[in-house]
């Protein structure tokens, strides 16, 4: 009964690799979100999805494709992994213009 | 880039009241003052917002200067759990987008 779910909680991969992070909620909001933690603990947004759609896309690489099959589920997929994408990569979800956002537990990604 | 001064940490005595100081003096009049924090290795959590009332829940307080420049949220009786970085963040309400600062270290001492 998680509300916000990530897998996998960690993944640990070489560069040049293709990877997928997933992110499923059941709270039935609307909107679903990507941000990213990286070393030195500064959280940023990359992605924001309202009803599938791609509302916010905070000058990310194109090497990082979010993909939404249904306002339950939104995944990340990276390719051609590099050194500086290592870092916590937390999934989250709203209902629209409600006040707060759940966050899921991270996927810790370590690049080699 | 966010748009909120706090202090990088403070220590509170387990079980006294952790007041939290927040700085927010270019906050527009529709921008609400959110809380949230992370609790080591989670993901963030709300804790609180208002725009410019006192508000009250069950996890703290938040109390806003008149001119809304600043705030501070309360937690009443700390306890350990509430050992965390706690991030007070302005934004329109619905804006869909979170700009976390460098937050306050909080440690609650035993």
């Amino acid at each position: 009964d998680t509300a916000v779910s990530q897998t996998p909680k960690y993944l640990v991969t070489q560069m040049g690799n293709d990877k997928s992070i997933k992110c499923e909620q059941n709270l039935g909001h609307d909107t679903m979100y990507w941000y990213k933690q990286d070393s030195k603990k500064f959280l940023k947004i990359m992605f924001s999805y309202n009803n599938k759609e791609l509302i916010i896309n905070e000058t990310v690489p194109n090497r990082f494709s979010p993909k939404s099959p249904d306002k339950a589920h939104l995944n990340l997929h990276i390719n051609s992994l590099e050194l500086g994408d290592s870092a916590v990569y937390f999934c989250a979800s709203s209902h629209g213009s409600q006040r707060e956002q759940f966050f899921g537990p991270g996927t810790r990604l370590t690049v080699l | 880039d966010a748009k909120t001064t706090q202090p990088p940490s403070m220590d509170c005595a387990e079980g006294r009241a952790a007041n939290l100081p927040c700085n927010h003096s270019t906050i527009s009049g529709n921008e609400y003052v959110y809380w949230y924090r992370q609790i080591h290795s989670q993901g963030p959590q709300y804790i609180i917002h208002g725009l410019k009332n006192n508000e009250t829940n069950e996890m703290a307080s938040l109390i806003i200067t008149e001119d809304r420049k600043s705030s501070t949220l309360i937690l009443p009786h700390a306890t350990l759990r509430d050992t965390a970085v706690y991030y007070c963040i302005v934004s329109v309400l619905g804006a869909q987008k979170l700009v976390f600062g460098q937050g306050t270290r909080l440690t609650i001492n035993p």
